[in-house]
């Protein structure tokens, strides 16, 4: 079956830095996105990796691994605002999204 | 730019009773999707239209129809509600049925079903 990890849920200090694991295991691979989401709202696009190694956007960063089916997001110098939950989603070989359940990250003061 | 458009915001509902989400864009997005959204799941896809007057079956369409008559309008119509409907429903789009294109949410419609 196609299966997708990330942990319930972080905890972090504002100011620090915090990485969010995903893995998955998929029929086949197209693409990873990273999406944002603040408690009663809607997800946001952060990211879209789709070849291997690291990519860089402001504060946020993600890496890809394809050969290990893996992928981490990299929040630095955290703000409160990034208390949010933040969701890990695949193309498998049908361009079929396969979402994972979201990491829930609690930023404290 | 509204973007994505959900209503009702929120509802409460008689099993047995049908209901219509609506869904309008004003992208001129080609793709559009209906998700729903559990506590501790992933969003699921329910159904989806690549283009206008076209539809397609997700994940978990069972007790779920949709139409797409023009480019803006994808209502959810659930025929006879049932408790496990319970969820958020989100609709979304994207600029082309390509997955790999940026999917844009609408905020989200919370429907009880008692």
């Amino acid at each position: 079956g196609q299966n997708i990890d990330q942990p319930t849920e972080m905890t972090a200090t504002e100011g620090a830095i915090v990485q969010i694991n995903c893995t998955y295991q998929t029929s086949g691979f197209n693409g990873l996105f990273w999406y944002q989401q603040h408690a009663g709202e809607a997800p946001t696009f952060l990211s879209y990796n789709v070849l291997d190694g690291l990519e860089e956007k402001g504060r946020f960063s993600s890496f890809l691994s394809r050969s290990k089916g893996y992928s981490y997001l990299l929040l630095k110098e955290l703000q409160m605002k990034d208390s949010a939950s933040y969701l890990c989603a695949v193309t498998d070989s049908n361009y079929q999204l396969i979402w994972g359940a979201g990491t829930k990250l609690i930023i404290k003061p | 730019i509204a973007g994505i458009t959900q209503a009702p915001t929120s509802q409460i509902l008689a099993a047995g009773r049908r209901m219509t989400l609506r869904c309008t864009q004003d992208m001129r997005h080609n793709a559009m999707y209906w998700y729903r959204q559990d506590l501790g799941l992933g969003l699921r896809l329910i159904h989806y239209s690549n283009t206008a007057g076209t539809t397609g079956k997700g994940e978990v369409p069972d007790g779920y129809s949709v139409s797409r008559a023009n480019t803006d309008d994808f209502p959810l119509t659930l025929a006879s509600a049932v408790p496990s409907q319970t969820s958020v429903y989100f609709c979304a789009s994207s600029d082309s049925s390509v997955v790999t294109d940026t999917q844009y949410f609408g905020p989200g419609t919370r429907l009880t079903v008692l």
